[in-house]
């Protein structure tokens, strides 16, 4: 089954505890994002890759990394978490970036709380 | 400053009605659309297109209005079912761009 999985789906975790997000598609997409959801607010971009080795900002990029080793995979990486990094995660890929008018695909989202 | 913008939060819709989700845009550039349903606990799918050269984009029960001159898209559910009921989220990005910038989302409840 085609599809995008994340782990963990939630996490608690203090501040300043470094963490990772895991994703992973296998559809052989090219085009990774990460996003996250917090009220009123929407989805907003973190970063994207448009593929292994290439990686560049989205709207939101302050306090994460990412990191694209292989195709497949696109980890966000928080160092040191605060509390307003506390939100709704979403891992989406397609067969190549928006601009080539490809829909997205979403993971299932990791709900992060850091205290 | 939000580029994509949905100003109603909520509706809700009698059964076999016609839904109307509203989308408004600020970047002129924008050249492509993208209507995204999200349930809860479930990461957004995706649900219709239009680019721009087009004003209209049919599927199904779902409809896609663009008026670039407004800059404003609309999607229309026609008749609206209970399984509608979800968070609808609007999309938009541009030739070249490699972001996709979304609005806040419209929670859409049918109600039977």
């Amino acid at each position: 089954e085609a599809q995008v999985t994340q782990n963990p789906r939630y996490l608690i975790t203090v501040t300043g505890k470094k963490l990772t997000v895991t994703c992973s598609q296998n559809m052989n997409h090219e085009y990774m994002s990460w996003y996250r959801q917090d009220p009123g607010l929407g989805l907003r971009q973190i970063y994207y890759s448009m593929n292994v080795e290439v990686t560049d900002k989205g709207d939101v990029p302050e306090g994460y990394k990412v990191s694209r080793k292989e195709k497949r995979n696109f980890p966000l990486i928080l160092e040191s978490p605060s509390p307003n990094q506390t939100s709704l995660y979403f891992c989406a890929s397609s067969l190549a970036g928006p601009s080539s008018y490809n829909e997205q695909f979403f993971g299932p989202g990791t709900r992060l709380t850091v205290l | 400053d939000q580029q994509v913008k949905q100003n109603s939060p909520s509706l809700s819709v009698q059964e076999g009605r016609i839904s109307i989700l509203n989308c408004d845009y600020t970047n002129s550039m924008f050249d492509y659309f993208l209507w995204y349903k999200k349930y809860p606990a479930e990461g957004p799918t995706f649900l219709i297109s239009i680019s721009s050269i087009k004003d209209k984009n049919e599927d199904g029960r779902f409809t896609v209005f663009l008026n670039k001159s407004a800059k404003h898209l609309s999607l229309h559910i026609v008749p609206s079912q209970p399984g509608d009921s979800a968070v609808y989220f609007c999309a938009a990005t541009s030739s070249g761009a490699n972001n996709l910038f979304f609005g806040t989302g419209t929670r859409l409840t049918v109600i039977p």
